[in-house]
C-alpha cells in the first residue's frame, strides 16, 4: 500500500507560471513532510519541509501548503524557471523515526 | 556536492556475478540508508544503519547484503541478481535515526543494470 500519493506524474509549465504538485497521506503518525528535488544524474536533495503545526511555509519561490484535516500537502513554485525543471518527490516521516515514505515523483518541465 | 559519495556511478553485471556498491559520508552522521529507485515507483527504503547497527530491513531479498564497517561507510553486496533488480541505488545519511525531521542527504546513486 502506497503511503504517500503524489500527483500529477508530469507537469509542463510556461516560464513565469506557477507549478503545483499535490500529495496526500493516510497515516496520522506522519509528523514531517519534506519535498525533494532531483536533477538527472543526481540524488534527491531537500528543497523545503514542513511540520503539521503550521499551514504554510515559504522559502523564496517555493511554498508548501499543508492541510492537516484533509491530510494533504502541496508544493507551489512561483515564477517557475527552466532551471526548476527536475523531478520532485514529496515524502512523509513518522514521529517515531526517520523512515521516509516517498511519493512516486512529478517530472516538471518549465518551457522558456 | 552533498557530502555523500557513491561508487561506482554505473555498474553492469551478469546474473551470476558478485559486486559491491560503496557509500561514504563525510558529514559526521550516525545513520545511513540504502534506497532503491525504479522508474515510476516511490523510492523504496531497503536498509537502515544507526551507529553501525542495522535497525531496518524492509523485506529485502537475501541477494542484497548490506555491511556497515563504521559510521562513515556503507556497502551493498550484490550476488545472483535478477534483471528486475536493475535500478538506481541511492545511499543517504542523516544526523540520527531516532530523531524526527532530520534531513536526509543523498548520494548521486549507482545506476545498476543486470543483464
Amino acid at each position: 500500500q502506497q503511503q504517500v500519493k503524489q500527483s500529477p506524474q508530469s507537469l509542463i509549465v510556461q516560464k513565469g507560471g506557477i507549478s503545483i504538485i499535490n500529495c496526500a497521506y493516510e497515516n496520522t503518525a506522519f509528523d514531517y513532510f519534506p519535498w525533494y528535488q532531483q536533477f538527472p544524474g543526481k540524488g534527491p536533495a531537500l528543497l523545503i519541509a514542513i511540520r503539521p503545526d503550521v499551514s504554510e511555509k515559504k522559502e523564496g519561490r517555493f511554498t508548501i501548503s499543508f492541510n492537516k484535516s484533509a491530510k494533504q500537502f502541496s508544493l507551489h513554485i512561483m515564477d517557475s524557471q527552466p532551471g526548476d525543471s527536475a523531478t520532485y518527490f514529496c515524502a512523509a516521516s513518522p514521529n517515531t523515526g526517520n523512515q521516509f515514505y516517498f511519493g512516486t515523483g512529478t517530472s516538471l518541465t518549465v518551457i522558456p | 556536492e552533498t557530502g555523500v559519495t557513491q561508487t561506482p556511478r554505473h555498474l553492469v553485471m551478469g546474473m551470476t556475478n558478485k559486486k559491491s556498491l560503496k557509500c561514504e559520508q563525510h558529514l559526521g552522521h550516525n545513520a545511513m540508508y540504502w534506497y532503491k529507485q525504479s522508474a515510476k515507483k516511490p523510492l523504496e527504503l531497503m536498509f537502515v544503519y544507526s551507529l553501525e547497527e542495522r535497525v531496518e530491513n524492509n523485506s529485502v531479498p537475501s541477494r542484497f547484503s548490506p555491511e556497515c564497517p563504521n559510521s562513515s561507510h556503507l556497502f551493498l553486496h550484490l550476488h545472483t541478481l535478477q534483471p528486475e533488480d536493475s535500478a538506481l541505488y541511492l545511499c543517504a545519511s542523516s544526523q540520527d535515526w531516532g530523531g524526527v525531521g532530520t534531513e536526509a542527504f543523498f548520494g548521486q546513486g549507482t545506476r545498476l543494470t543486470v543483464v
